[in-house]
């Protein structure tokens, strides 16, 4: 199975506070994705990337950056954290012909 | 873009009987409605898929129906077990895969003794 490893695991920060959120994924994906979760809400797509270098805007983009540094490495950033961006930030890749989306454990992230 | 809406929030049944939950969409396009499952403090994980060329698809007590036409597909759980309460999420997707899925809001499935 895909190993998808995310750190930090968990964060609290303040507002307007900088945040970087990395994924790791060590099965030469190339479709690495960014999704939030959040009660009512469900899973919804920030940012996703077909490769290093590349970077798609997803349906959430708005207050979130992210880069894609390696084949195996993708960032989320939140240069000046809300409070509406506490939440819990699941990281996921999948190969260029798959289907199946393999997620990473998840970083709650805390914006007081 | 895609709209999926998933219903019912919270679903409660008895063990051993059969659990339901649809989801419809908007895009005529999509082509690639998976199923993912998440227990509590855990990752959602793919449950079974179904693709646009398919009416009906089964799996170990799983059994994935799709309507094109009313543009409505649902996952029904048969003969259900303790270990089946967990969050069930619907996806579409127009690009055949992974790439680009919009997620219902989810089902709470508890599943009661």
């Amino acid at each position: 199975e895909a190993a998808v490893t995310q750190s930090p695991r968990n964060k609290v920060t303040v507002t307007g506070g900088n945040v970087t959120l990395s994924c790791r994924q060590t099965n030469s994906h190339n479709y690495m994705y960014w999704y939030r979760q959040d009660t009512g809400h469900g899973l919804r797509l920030i940012h996703y990337s077909y490769g290093a270098g590349n970077l798609q805007i997803g349906d959430v983009p708005d207050g979130y950056k992210a880069t894609r540094t390696t084949q195996e490495d993708f960032f989320l950033l939140l240069e000046l954290a809300s409070p509406s961006q506490t939440s819990l930030y699941f990281c996921a890749s999948s190969d260029r012909a798959g289907n199946t989306l393999y997620f990473g454990e998840g970083s709650r992230l805390i914006v007081v | 873009g895609e709209q999926v809406e998933q219903l019912p929030s919270i679903l409660r049944v008895q063990e051993g009987s059969s659990a339901s939950i649809n989801c419809t969409y908007e895009n005529s396009a999509s082509n690639y409605f998976p199923w993912y499952k998440q227990e509590p403090g855990e990752n959602p994980k793919l449950i079974i898929d179904i693709r646009s060329n398919m009416e009906r698809k089964q799996t170990q007590g799983l059994i994935v129906l799709l309507d094109k036409k009313a543009k409505r597909f649902s996952l029904h759980i048969t003969d259900t077990q303790p270990g089946d309460s967990a969050m069930y999420f619907c996806a579409a997707s127009a690009r055949g895969g992974a790439d680009r899925l919009t997620f219902g809001k989810g089902t709470q499935l508890i599943i009661q003794p």
